[in-house]
């Protein structure tokens, strides 16, 4: 069984950048036919995608959002991660991983989400 | 990007009924649709892809239709354990986007 888990800080200030990994297991993240996504969910919102990164590395970023977004993996621990910076209070949301299978289209696995808080 | 748009926002509705929501894409999007459940506190769990196909392990009183720019998502007697918000989800084009949700309450 494919699991997914987000970590990193709950609390980050202002104009700071932030930094998420999300660690798969029961699966290699290494195995094609996956994109790693991440998406955010504001206080209280709707889901917002953020983009996905393939497994050697070529990205896909949402155009909608500012372009303070980064996304990389690392095969040979299983992660892959997420950094945005100059972070300001609307970027406090949760945010999860996600595996968007690309047979079924669907996003078919989610990390629990991680809450972060953007306040000095 | 491609809006989604859901309707209702909120909906309450008593135990057994028949629970219909709607999901209009900005443009022609095919049969590129999923729907997802998310309960409070809880990442979202999808439950219907490409339109109509159940995933597996989800009740069959669950159903979904439609093609191009209006879909429907279907519950046909709603149980308690139904409570969640649902979102659709477009997969036509990139970005990738979810509707704003409707949340379903019990009466």
């Amino acid at each position: 069984q494919v699991q997914l888990q987000e970590s990193g800080p709950g609390l980050v200030k202002p104009s700071e950048t932030l930094s998420l990994t999300c660690t798969i297991s029961g699966g290699s993240i290494g195995s094609g036919g996956y994109y790693w996504s991440w998406i955010r969910q504001h206080p209280g919102k709707g889901l917002e995608w953020i983009g996905y990164i393939y497994y050697y590395g070529s990205t896909y970023y949402n155009p909608s959002l500012m372009s303070r977004f980064t996304i990389s993996i690392d095969t040979s621990k299983n992660q892959f991660s997420l950094k945005l910076t100059s972070v300001t209070a609307a970027d406090t949301a949760v945010y999860y991983c996600a595996r968007w299978e690309m047979a079924s289209t669907t996003f078919d696995y989610w990390g629990p989400g991680t809450r972060v808080t953007v306040s000095s | 990007d491609i809006q989604m748009t859901q309707s209702p926002s909120s909906l309450s509705a008593s135990v057994g009924d028949r629970v219909t929501i709607t999901c209009q894409a900005s443009q022609d999007i095919k049969n590129s649709l999923n729907w997802y459940q998310q309960k409070p506190g809880k990442a979202p769990k999808l439950v219907i892809y490409d339109v109509s196909d159940l995933q597996t392990g989800v009740p069959s009183r669950f159903s979904g239709s439609g093609s191009g720019t209006e879909f429907t998502f279907t519950i046909s007697s709603l149980q308690p354990e139904d409570i969640a918000t649902y979102y659709c989800q477009q997969y036509d084009d990139l970005p990738i986007t979810f509707g704003q949700g409707t949340r379903l309450e019990i009466q």
